[in-house]
């Protein structure tokens, strides 16, 4: 089991420039999440899909922030335009919505943005 | 959520077991409770989960006390490797509502020492 595959593992890029991070899920999960880690604010839920369909974005911080899911096993966040603030580690999760119950989730090895 | 109350840090001689403690006074009846570690460098990684009663998986133990106010999760055997961030987090398991959310405290980190 190949686990859930982020990509590209590092980034650095320049203010302004715009930024795609993709995730591939584990292969049969319906749930999918992305967080931010950052020393100052730890680990934050960004957006939940569940069924490809956003459910919550309420943790995404402005409207600079964009994901999609155009299906099951494929994922991506993007921001435009990327701002030095925006240098973080981000983790795709991935888990199993059952009926009545939420399952664990499963991260990724994560992203690591750096905005110069 | 309810919240938990972790020490910000802990040591282990290798080998030996580690007694992760947390505290989870206003846990609510339909709440479970979930341990994740953090490797540097890496993802959050899934240990183990239980409503009440102990349990007990490949990876660790999960002690829950009777009034479910505070749980210990225990390495039988703690190894170099087990050093991490662990992070004791209590959700409500079914799948109504907002219950996907995990909601990620500081945690403890626990230094296994050779």
């Amino acid at each position: 089991d190949a686990g859930v595959i982020q990509s590209p593992r590092h980034e650095v890029t320049e203010m302004g420039q715009e930024v795609t991070l993709r995730c591939k899920p584990i292969s049969g999960h319906n749930s999918l999440f992305w967080y931010r880690q950052t020393m100052m604010r730890g680990l934050e839920l960004l957006i939940y899909f569940n069924n490809n369909v956003p459910i919550d974005d309420s943790g995404m911080p402005e409207d600079r922030f964009s994901a999609k899911m155009p299906n099951a096993s494929f994922s991506t966040l993007k921001i435009q335009p990327s701002e030095p603030r925006d240098s973080a580690v981000y983790f795709c999760a991935s888990s199993f919505r059952g009926s009545g119950l939420y399952n664990e989730q499963f991260f990724g090895p994560g992203t690591r943005l750096t905005v110069l | 959520d309810a919240k938990t109350t972790q020490p910000t840090s802990m040591d282990c001689a290798e080998g030996r077991a580690a007694n992760l403690p947390c505290n989870h006074s206003t846990i609510s009846g339909n709440e479970y409770v979930y341990w994740y570690r953090q490797i540097h460098s890496q993802g959050p990684q899934y240990i183990i989960h239980g409503l009440k009663n102990n349990e007990t998986n490949e990876m660790a133990s999960l002690i829950i006390t009777e009034d479910r106010k505070s749980s210990t999760l225990i390495l039988p055997h703690a190894t170099l490797r087990d050093t991490a961030v662990y992070y004791c987090i209590v959700r409500v398991a079914g799948s109504g509502g907002s219950n996907y959310k995990l909601t990620f405290g500081k945690g403890t980190l626990l230094t296994v020492n050779p």
